[in-house]
């Protein structure tokens, strides 16, 4: 069964526009979903994750239960966005083990 | 420094020629978890751990083998590598207590 589902692999946007990057999982409830970035030749690492509610970068993600979404967003793309996406829910069945999405690779164009 | 580390970082081999890639973490974490990389795929996991001598398959775990007998080592073992497992290895680490899961830089391995 499918348990994420990042329907683009590429997007390009312009400096200075908005950026969303979409995610949709397949659970029942209310998981703690996180986003994680890997920049060109680094490892990845935590942008962010829904429970804290923060914006880190200028994203931010809103959990949406009706619609099972957890897109991310930025209002104006920096060049240094640039990098692969992973959009990450939790095992549900009681290890901790994060299922990754495909990715989605977003270029800023300047 | 709080870190996960993976030893070799480029490995170029044959098919058939037995390899380990280690992991270690520094963090006293109970969770590890290895993951191959490629492309328009993203990240599949091979196997986990949730403590010293657990572990799980995740799913992709055919030819690959781990052991975990120490908490800060959790090194991924191919026996007979085959091109197909040509891939971006990356190990991970998170306490039990959170899902946040903290990344090595990666192993780049070719099998020809």
């Amino acid at each position: 069964a499918q348990r994420v589902t990042q329907p683009e692999k590429l997007l390009s946007v312009f400096k200075g526009a908005p950026v969303e990057l979409k995610c949709n999982y397949s659970y029942s409830g209310s998981p703690e979903l996180f986003w994680y970035v890997q920049y060109s030749r680094q490892r990845l690492q935590l942008l962010l994750r829904h429970i804290s509610r923060e914006s880190i970068k200028g994203f931010t993600a809103d959990l949406n239960k009706g619609e099972t979404s957890f897109h991310l967003k930025k209002p104006f793309a920096q060049e240094e966005d640039s990098a692969m996406y992973y959009c990450a829910p939790p095992d549900q069945t009681g290890a901790n083990n994060l299922f990754f999405g495909t990715g989605t690779r977003l270029t800023v164009i300047p | 420094e709080a870190q996960v580390t993976q030893n070799p970082r480029y490995l170029i081999t044959v098919t058939g020629k037995k390899l380990t890639v280690t992991c270690s973490q520094n963090m006293n974490h109970e969770y590890m978890s290895w993951y191959r990389q490629d492309p328009g795929l993203g990240l599949r996991q091979i196997y986990y751990s949730m403590n010293v001598e657990v572990t799980d398959k995740g799913d992709v775990p055919e030819g690959y083998k781990v052991s975990r007998k120490e908490k800060r080592n959790f090194p991924l073992i191919l026996e007979s590598p085959s091109p197909n497992q040509t891939s971006l290895y990356f190990c991970a680490s998170s306490p039990t207590t959170s899902f946040e899961q903290y990344f090595g830089p990666g192993t780049r391995l070719t099998v020809t």
